[in-house]
């Protein structure tokens, strides 16, 4: 079982603004990376670090961390954000990686 | 821009080993920290299965660990996962992927910035 625990699922109205959050106890020391996976293609990094977007990332995505849950806000969802998100890290020993269990996010 | 490709036998008898070879384009073996396999069974989530550092450090999931072998060959630009007695349950697609580590501040961080598209992997007699 993971260590790294998300919302199963999330769902946000057209345009509107959602969070999607990961609670561990690794949080405390590591920023979560988040990555999202469409149906039948590889898993894509949106956000790392403090709060840095990889090329091509649009900047409706952001990320931001306090205690021992970090987030993932996409302001303005679109159509195209419906998707599986995933959040990583290292463990609290720096030894292994995490994955949270994904959040499915339905966009309406 | 570097660039993973998964390849190996799509299909393995149970109890037999699965092996797969990633090739690293565009770059070198030695540009990214650690190189990790990650694996997907059908309609679940993402799982870790361990990574390699390119001067050959691993670490393993430990509920795979007596499994698994990771092993990198700088002078073919590619790395390598072995995973012994199969069952169905290792079913799954399998990614590898490269990944930074550092720190920045008070907090390190850690990403994978590149993935291969994935291999599917069944095992079935």
């Amino acid at each position: 079982s993971s260590e790294l625990t998300q919302d199963p699922a999330v769902s946000v109205a057209l345009g509107q603004t959602v969070r999607i959050t990961c609670q561990g106890d690794s949080l405390r020391s590591y920023y979560a990376s988040w990555y999202q996976q469409k149906p039948g293609q590889a898993p894509v990094l949106v956000i790392y670090g403090k709060n840095n977007r990889p090329s091509g990332i649009p900047d409706r995505f952001s990320g931001s961390s306090s205690g021992n849950t970090a987030s993932l806000t996409i302001t303005g969802a679109q159509a195209e954000d419906e998707a599986d998100y995933y959040c990583n890290s290292r463990d609290s020993s720096g030894n292994h990686l995490e994955f949270g269990g994904g959040t499915k996010l339905t966009v309406l | 821009q570097v660039q993973l490709q998964e390849s190996g036998p799509g299909l393995v008898k149970p109890s037999g080993t699965l092996s797969l070879t990633c090739a690293v384009s565009g770059g070198s073996i030695s540009s990214s920290n650690w190189w990790s396999w990650v694996r997907q069974p059908p309609g679940k989530g993402l799982e870790w299965i361990g990574e390699i550092y390119h001067s050959g450090s691993t670490n393993y999931n430990p509920s795979l660990k007596s499994r698994v072998t990771i092993s990198v060959d700088k002078s073919k630009n590619q790395f390598s996962l072995k995973l012994s007695s199969v069952t169905a349950a290792d079913t799954a697609v399998y990614y590898c992927a490269g990944s930074k580590f550092g720190l920045s501040g008070l907090y390190y961080y850690y990403y994978m910035d590149v993935w291969g598209k994935g291999t599917t992997v069944t095992v079935s007699s």
